[in-house]
């Protein structure tokens, strides 16, 4: 079975642009979160989706986006890029219930210069 | 609030050595999850153990155990007989009923050396 897969795996961009980062689930797995990973604040929580829906979201500005397709599939949107949005974007999918265990994909590395 | 602490920033061991990873917890929830991940250098997050506040069995698997304890507010994780390609940085996690949030630790740099 395929794992998650992340594109594209690096990304550079300048300030004030847009970036949009895909996410395709493992097969089967309808729920998807997202993460961004910098050295500053370590790990944080993005967005979850269920079924194309956002269940929860994490204290992030406006600016960053997402949404969830019918395949489950998911997108996620920055736009007005800042120089600290530079970072690791990790993309996770899970089966079955809340709170199982959720599986990483690569990431999508962004450089905002 | 939720909070998740991993004191060890980084520890450097010679392979063979055993080494456990600490992390510390915090949540009001009385339902709750915990987890370990591992982030080697290619950057995917990989997915070690999971562990329900309910159940504070401990567990052996292979060269991997946890150590849970819900008096101590603790969930470590140890290492028998390190090998180099255990190099990586650990990650401990917290999520809190009904939520697939995770709330994560700083991560245990651990570097074992032949």
């Amino acid at each position: 079975k395929a794992g998650v897969t992340q594109t594209p795996r690096y990304l550079i961009k300048t300030r004030g642009q847009q970036v949009t980062l895909s996410c395709s689930p493992i097969s089967g797995h309808r729920s998807v979160s997202w993460y961004q990973q910098t050295p500053g604040q370590g790990l944080q929580f993005l967005f979850e989706y269920f079924s194309e829906t956002q269940r929860n979201k994490g204290n992030f500005p406006g600016r960053f986006s997402g949404r969830q397709f019918s395949n489950s599939r998911s997108e996620m949107n920055v736009s007005t890029l800042e120089l600290g949005d530079s970072a690791l974007y990790l993309c996770a999918s899970r089966s079955g219930g809340v709170n199982n265990e959720q599986f990483f994909g690569p990431g999508t590395r962004l450089t905002v210069l | 609030a939720q909070k998740v602490t991993q004191a060890q920033t980084e520890i450097s061991v010679v392979e063979k050595e055993d080494v456990t990873l600490d992390c510390v917890y915090e949540t009001r929830d009385t339902t709750y999850y915990l987890f370990w991940y591992k982030q080697p250098p290619s950057g995917e997050l990989v997915f070690l153990i999971r562990r329900n506040s309910f159940d504070e069995q401990n567990e052996i698997s292979g060269r991997y155990s946890w150590n849970f304890q819900k008096s101590t507010s603790s969930f470590n994780f140890t290492i028998t007989a390190s090998q180099v390609v255990d190099s990586a940085v650990y990650f401990c996690a917290l999520s809190e009923d009904n939520t697939d949030k995770l709330i994560f630790g700083t991560g245990t740099r651990l570097q074992v050396f032949p």
